[in-house]
């Protein structure tokens, strides 16, 4: 059964420093979503992507945040300057059709900043 | 601001009971409405969707959805201690791209 993948399962960096979390969506959908979940809250939306370009985006991904699909397969994350506070479960999920449907998650990336 | 209620539980339920999960919605502009298993520690893992009034039936899970209430639920029938997992509600805005999720309600079936 097609997944999403995400690489890496852990990741621990500096504070201040940058990071890059990947993922591969399912090969046929059209949308491409990064959430993230601090330990113990609730799942938040950072980010949509569509056709090659942000569709949506909520007050949390700010200028530190920035997605990018550099081939037909990868779909990144990237956050500058990491801060304490950036620590938690990210995934990336995608759906396969029109917007507003159903989502699959991967398994995510714990990011801990230290 | 869009807002997804759930009781936070637990809910505990016997084997082979049934167990149901409730959740309320703010937006009546919502279109699209998950339900979601995580387990402690993993990602959230999609059980069923509803988009239309009424009840949607998938093996032992029921959705059932009411707009005019803004209130959707999920029945597990017949429980399973693998069942116990964090149920999450989520729901999808016309014209937007995001899905909004609730807190989670915990359920813990007991053999």
């Amino acid at each position: 059964e097609p997944e999403v993948t995400q690489t890496p399962s852990h990741q621990v960096t500096q504070m201040g420093q940058e990071v890059i979390l990947r993922c591969v969506p399912i090969s046929n959908h059209l949308y491409f979503y990064w959430y993230r979940q601090i330990l113990g809250q609730k799942v938040e939306f950072l980010v949509s992507f569509y056709n090659n370009e942000i569709s949506e985006k909520s007050e949390i991904f700010d200028d530190q945040f920035s997605v990018e699909r550099p081939d037909g397969s990868n779909f990144t994350l990237k956050i500058r300057s990491t801060k304490l506070e950036d620590s938690a479960m990210y995934f990336c999920a995608s759906s396969p059709r029109v917007a507003n449907t159903e989502a699959f998650f991967g398994q995510g990336t714990r990011l801990t900043v230290v | 601001q869009k807002e997804v209620e759930q009781n936070s539980g637990p809910l505990s339920v016997p084997e082979g009971a049934i167990a149901s999960l409730n959740c309320t919605y703010s937006d009546r502009g919502s279109q699209s409405f998950f339900w979601y298993r995580q387990y402690s520690g993993k990602s959230p893992e999609l059980i069923m969707f509803i988009y239309s009034n009424g009840d949607k039936e998938d093996g032992r899970f029921t959705a059932q959805l009411n707009k005019a209430s803004q209130y959707v639920s999920l029945l597990i029938r017949d429980s399973q201690p693998s069942d116990s997992a964090t149920y999450l509600c989520a729901v999808a805005y016309t014209g937007g791209f995001k899905t909004i999720f609730g807190a989670g309600t915990r359920l813990f079936v007991k053999a």
